[in-house]
Protein backbone atom coordinates (compact mmCIF):
# COMPACT_ATOMS: atom_id res chain seq x y z
CA UNK A 1 0.00 0.00 0.00
CA UNK A 2 1.47 3.28 -0.83
CA UNK A 3 0.55 6.97 0.57
CA UNK A 4 -0.39 8.01 3.86
CA UNK A 5 -2.84 5.74 5.91
CA UNK A 6 -4.46 6.37 9.00
CA UNK A 7 -6.78 4.10 11.72
CA UNK A 8 -9.08 3.74 12.56
CA UNK A 9 -11.07 6.38 10.49
CA UNK A 10 -13.66 6.43 12.96
CA UNK A 11 -13.32 6.12 16.62
CA UNK A 12 -16.39 6.75 19.49
CA UNK A 13 -15.23 6.53 23.47
CA UNK A 14 -16.03 7.68 26.34
CA UNK A 15 -14.30 10.70 28.48
CA UNK A 16 -12.50 7.97 30.40
CA UNK A 17 -11.79 6.11 27.84
CA UNK A 18 -7.64 5.38 26.36
CA UNK A 19 -6.90 5.03 22.68
CA UNK A 20 -4.80 5.43 19.95
CA UNK A 21 -4.61 6.90 16.62
CA UNK A 22 -1.74 5.24 14.20
CA UNK A 23 -0.72 6.49 11.22
CA UNK A 24 2.08 4.67 8.51
CA UNK A 25 3.58 6.16 5.72
CA UNK A 26 5.06 4.74 2.70
CA UNK A 27 6.47 7.12 0.88
CA UNK A 28 10.32 6.95 2.73
CA UNK A 29 9.82 10.42 4.26
CA UNK A 30 11.59 11.83 6.75
CA UNK A 31 8.87 14.01 9.11
CA UNK A 32 5.44 13.38 9.89
CA UNK A 33 2.77 15.57 11.45
CA UNK A 34 -0.56 15.90 13.72
CA UNK A 35 -3.17 18.40 12.86
CA UNK A 36 -6.65 18.71 14.12
CA UNK A 37 -9.49 19.84 12.03
CA UNK A 38 -12.77 21.20 13.25
CA UNK A 39 -15.52 22.92 11.32
CA UNK A 40 -15.07 26.08 10.26
CA UNK A 41 -11.28 26.33 11.95
CA UNK A 42 -8.40 26.11 10.25
CA UNK A 43 -5.96 23.05 10.49
CA UNK A 44 -4.74 23.20 13.57
CA UNK A 45 -0.40 21.67 13.89
CA UNK A 46 -0.25 19.53 17.02
CA UNK A 47 2.64 18.08 16.36
CA UNK A 48 5.84 17.42 14.20
CA UNK A 49 8.33 14.61 14.01
CA UNK A 50 11.61 15.03 12.23
CA UNK A 51 13.30 11.97 12.15
CA UNK A 52 11.86 10.48 15.05
CA UNK A 53 12.53 13.64 17.56
CA UNK A 54 9.40 15.99 17.89
CA UNK A 55 10.42 19.42 17.10
CA UNK A 56 7.28 21.37 17.27
CA UNK A 57 4.50 20.81 20.27
CA UNK A 58 1.87 23.66 19.68
CA UNK A 59 0.80 23.80 23.09
CA UNK A 60 -1.52 20.90 22.92
CA UNK A 61 -2.89 19.57 25.95
CA UNK A 62 -1.34 17.14 28.05
CA UNK A 63 -4.41 14.46 27.31
CA UNK A 64 -2.86 14.33 23.80
CA UNK A 65 0.54 12.37 23.73
CA UNK A 66 2.24 11.25 20.51
CA UNK A 67 4.76 8.52 19.55
CA UNK A 68 6.84 7.94 16.54
CA UNK A 69 8.66 4.63 17.11
CA UNK A 70 10.11 5.15 13.30
CA UNK A 71 10.16 7.48 10.45
CA UNK A 72 7.17 5.57 9.01
CA UNK A 73 5.16 5.22 12.08
CA UNK A 74 3.12 7.78 13.74
CA UNK A 75 0.84 7.53 17.05
CA UNK A 76 -1.70 9.59 18.68
CA UNK A 77 -2.62 8.53 22.79
CA UNK A 78 -5.52 9.78 23.35
CA UNK A 79 -6.88 9.52 27.39
CA UNK A 80 -9.33 11.58 29.29
CA UNK A 81 -10.44 13.75 26.15
CA UNK A 82 -13.46 16.19 26.14
CA UNK A 83 -16.46 16.80 23.98
CA UNK A 84 -14.34 19.54 22.00
CA UNK A 85 -11.60 17.08 21.40
CA UNK A 86 -14.00 15.77 18.49
CA UNK A 87 -12.52 16.92 14.87
CA UNK A 88 -11.26 15.22 12.44
CA UNK A 89 -7.38 13.98 13.06
CA UNK A 90 -5.30 14.28 9.99
CA UNK A 91 -2.21 12.83 9.78
CA UNK A 92 0.79 14.02 7.19
CA UNK A 93 3.92 13.25 6.21
CA UNK A 94 6.67 15.63 3.89
CA UNK A 95 9.65 14.72 2.68
CA UNK A 96 13.59 15.06 3.71
CA UNK A 97 12.49 16.68 7.04
CA UNK A 98 10.73 19.66 7.69
CA UNK A 99 12.53 21.10 4.50
CA UNK A 100 9.94 21.22 1.42
CA UNK A 101 6.64 22.56 1.43
CA UNK A 102 4.47 19.71 0.24
CA UNK A 103 2.57 18.20 3.07
CA UNK A 104 0.91 14.15 2.23
CA UNK A 105 -1.63 13.69 4.02
CA UNK A 106 -3.40 10.92 5.14
CA UNK A 107 -7.61 10.78 5.05
CA UNK A 108 -8.00 11.48 8.81
CA UNK A 109 -9.56 9.25 11.92
CA UNK A 110 -13.29 11.54 12.77
CA UNK A 111 -12.90 11.17 16.54
CA UNK A 112 -16.24 11.66 18.70
CA UNK A 113 -15.90 12.16 22.36
CA UNK A 114 -19.36 11.29 24.16
CA UNK B 1 2.66 34.30 15.25
CA UNK B 2 1.63 34.26 11.50
CA UNK B 3 -2.60 34.98 10.95
CA UNK B 4 -3.97 34.11 7.97
CA UNK B 5 -7.71 34.98 6.35
CA UNK B 6 -9.47 33.30 3.95
CA UNK B 7 -12.55 34.72 1.91
CA UNK B 8 -14.94 33.99 0.74
CA UNK B 9 -16.20 31.05 3.39
CA UNK B 10 -18.44 29.87 0.56
CA UNK B 11 -18.44 30.39 -3.05
CA UNK B 12 -20.87 28.99 -5.76
CA UNK B 13 -20.59 29.54 -9.28
CA UNK B 14 -22.07 27.86 -12.73
CA UNK B 15 -20.34 25.48 -14.63
CA UNK B 16 -17.62 27.20 -16.94
CA UNK B 17 -17.39 30.77 -14.79
CA UNK B 18 -14.40 31.70 -13.47
CA UNK B 19 -13.58 31.50 -8.95
CA UNK B 20 -11.31 33.69 -7.04
CA UNK B 21 -10.65 32.74 -3.09
CA UNK B 22 -8.66 35.30 -1.45
CA UNK B 23 -6.13 35.26 1.49
CA UNK B 24 -4.44 37.58 3.56
CA UNK B 25 -1.36 36.89 5.25
CA UNK B 26 -0.16 39.26 8.90
CA UNK B 27 3.55 38.14 8.77
CA UNK B 28 5.67 39.95 6.24
CA UNK B 29 8.60 37.33 6.59
CA UNK B 30 6.23 34.94 5.24
CA UNK B 31 7.75 33.03 2.05
CA UNK B 32 5.69 30.12 0.91
CA UNK B 33 2.43 29.41 -0.43
CA UNK B 34 0.11 26.93 -1.05
CA UNK B 35 -3.19 26.00 -1.67
CA UNK B 36 -4.88 22.52 -0.71
CA UNK B 37 -7.89 20.96 -1.92
CA UNK B 38 -10.19 18.49 0.18
CA UNK B 39 -12.77 17.12 -1.51
CA UNK B 40 -15.75 15.35 0.92
CA UNK B 41 -14.24 12.55 2.63
CA UNK B 42 -10.94 13.13 1.15
CA UNK B 43 -7.54 14.04 2.39
CA UNK B 44 -6.41 17.72 1.22
CA UNK B 45 -3.91 17.72 -1.34
CA UNK B 46 -1.81 20.15 -2.56
CA UNK B 47 -2.64 22.02 -5.58
CA UNK B 48 -0.33 24.60 -6.32
CA UNK B 49 1.75 26.63 -4.45
CA UNK B 50 3.68 29.76 -4.79
CA UNK B 51 6.99 31.40 -3.66
CA UNK B 52 7.33 34.68 -2.35
CA UNK B 53 9.84 35.35 -5.37
CA UNK B 54 7.32 35.05 -7.92
CA UNK B 55 4.56 37.01 -8.53
CA UNK B 56 1.93 34.64 -10.43
CA UNK B 57 1.95 30.76 -11.08
CA UNK B 58 -0.27 28.75 -13.37
CA UNK B 59 -1.27 24.86 -13.38
CA UNK B 60 -3.84 24.70 -16.73
CA UNK B 61 -7.08 26.43 -15.33
CA UNK B 62 -5.49 27.14 -11.77
CA UNK B 63 -3.73 30.16 -11.05
CA UNK B 64 -2.07 31.84 -7.45
CA UNK B 65 -1.18 35.42 -7.64
CA UNK B 66 0.94 36.70 -4.56
CA UNK B 67 0.79 40.81 -3.88
CA UNK B 68 3.90 40.76 -1.14
CA UNK B 69 3.01 44.71 -0.55
CA UNK B 70 -0.76 44.15 0.16
CA UNK B 71 0.48 40.52 2.01
CA UNK B 72 -1.99 38.83 0.38
CA UNK B 73 -2.64 35.79 -2.42
CA UNK B 74 -4.93 34.37 -4.76
CA UNK B 75 -6.59 31.27 -6.33
CA UNK B 76 -8.12 31.22 -9.69
CA UNK B 77 -9.63 28.63 -11.48
CA UNK B 78 -11.12 28.92 -14.60
CA UNK B 79 -13.71 27.06 -16.72
CA UNK B 80 -14.86 25.87 -13.48
CA UNK B 81 -16.50 21.58 -13.53
CA UNK B 82 -18.18 19.43 -11.15
CA UNK B 83 -14.74 18.44 -9.92
CA UNK B 84 -13.68 21.21 -8.89
CA UNK B 85 -16.47 21.20 -6.06
CA UNK B 86 -14.53 21.30 -2.72
CA UNK B 87 -13.03 22.93 0.01
CA UNK B 88 -10.06 25.02 -0.95
CA UNK B 89 -7.53 25.63 2.13
CA UNK B 90 -4.61 28.62 1.60
CA UNK B 91 -1.71 28.92 4.08
CA UNK B 92 1.82 30.25 4.31
CA UNK B 93 5.01 29.89 5.92
CA UNK B 94 7.59 32.19 6.93
CA UNK B 95 10.03 29.36 7.16
CA UNK B 96 9.41 27.94 3.44
CA UNK B 97 8.56 24.34 4.93
CA UNK B 98 5.90 22.19 6.13
CA UNK B 99 6.43 22.87 9.71
CA UNK B 100 5.54 26.33 9.73
CA UNK B 101 2.16 26.56 7.78
CA UNK B 102 -0.90 28.51 9.11
CA UNK B 103 -4.02 27.49 7.47
CA UNK B 104 -6.57 29.86 6.87
CA UNK B 105 -10.28 28.19 7.47
CA UNK B 106 -11.41 27.41 3.56
CA UNK B 107 -13.68 28.06 1.08
CA UNK B 108 -16.58 25.33 0.41
CA UNK B 109 -16.47 25.82 -3.90
CA UNK B 110 -19.91 24.93 -5.13
CA UNK B 111 -20.08 24.62 -9.19
CA UNK B 112 -23.46 23.93 -10.36
CA UNK B 113 -24.25 22.54 -13.58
Amino acid sequence: ETGVTQTPRHLVMGMTNKKSLKCEQHLGHNAMYWYKQSAKKPLELMFVYSLEERVENNSVPSRFSPECPNSSHLFLHLHTLQPEDSALYLCASSPSGPVTGELFFGEGSRLTVL
Amino acid sequence: GENVEQHPSTLSVQEGDSAVIKCTYSDSASNYFPWYKQELGKRPQLIIDIRSNVGEKKDQRIAVTLNKTAKHFSLHITETQPEDSAVYFCAASSTGTASKLTFGTGTRLQVTL
